[in-house]
């Protein structure tokens, strides 16, 4: 029963493809984020969906692309990938209020090379 | 722009002894939240303090919010190899978006 689950949780690809990651969450929440993890591990945020609406958009190159079909899913596509995209990439999901508890998938590890 | 520190960066004790870590900031929060990460998996929350001055014990764990809401202490006693780790603090900031901090990567020998 995982609360929020995205996959794959390993990703090796070359440079200039096209990826996606998916992510589910079964807890009910109407905010979806997707989150950035470098190897320093600093979490940063790359977006944040509140029932399929995009209410967060970090300064995100253009190739990558959320997509939430609908409130219990939040999918990243990636275009033309580069090395410096290779990061530990999280969902997470909450509800929408000051200090609402995020709850994060395991992660996708994206290795460019 | 919000930011939070957290302090230090690394710690690296052994087993039994005391720690204290840090997350400070120059702006106002609502609430801070402590999360705890372990490798190959994503953030869980350890608490959420809210009221200037809030004191919250967790077990061995002892979390503080300061009295004016922009800074954060985690006081971890008789540290467990378990409690290793890297410790986020996360600040509720405008647009609901939680500001994180960098993480203090700690370490607890045997």
């Amino acid at each position: 029963d995982t609360a929020v689950s995205q996959t794959p949780k390993y990703l090796v690809t070359q440079m200039g493809n096209d990826k996606s990651i998916k992510c589910e969450q079964n807890l009910g929440h109407d905010t979806m984020y997707w989150y950035k993890q470098d190897s320093k591990k600093f979490l940063k945020i790359m977006f944040s969906y509140n029932n399929k609406e995009l209410i967060i958009n970090e300064t995100v190159p253009n190739r990558f692309s959320p997509k939430s079909p609908d409130k219990a899913h939040l999918n990243l596509h990636i275009n033309s990938l580069e090395l410096g995209d290779s990061a530990v990439y999280f969902c997470a999901s909450s509800h929408l209020f000051q200090g609402a508890e995020a709850f994060f998938g395991q992660g996708t590890r994206l290795t460019v090379v | 722009t919000q930011l939070l520190e957290q302090s230090p960066q690394f710690l690296s004790i052994q087993e039994g002894e005391n720690l204290t870590v840090y997350c400070n900031s120059s702006s106002v929060f609502s609430s801070l939240q402590w999360y705890r990460q372990e490798p190959g998996e994503g953030p869980v929350l350890l608490v959420t303090v809210v009221t200037g001055g809030e004191v919250k014990k967790l077990k061995r764990l002892t979390f503080q919010f300061g009295d004016a809401r922009k800074d954060s202490s985690l006081h971890i006693t008789a540290a467990q190899t378990g409690d290793t780790g890297l410790y986020l603090c996360a600040g509720a900031g405008s647009n609901y978006q939680l500001i994180w901090g960098a993480g203090t990567k700690l370490i607890i020998k045997p």
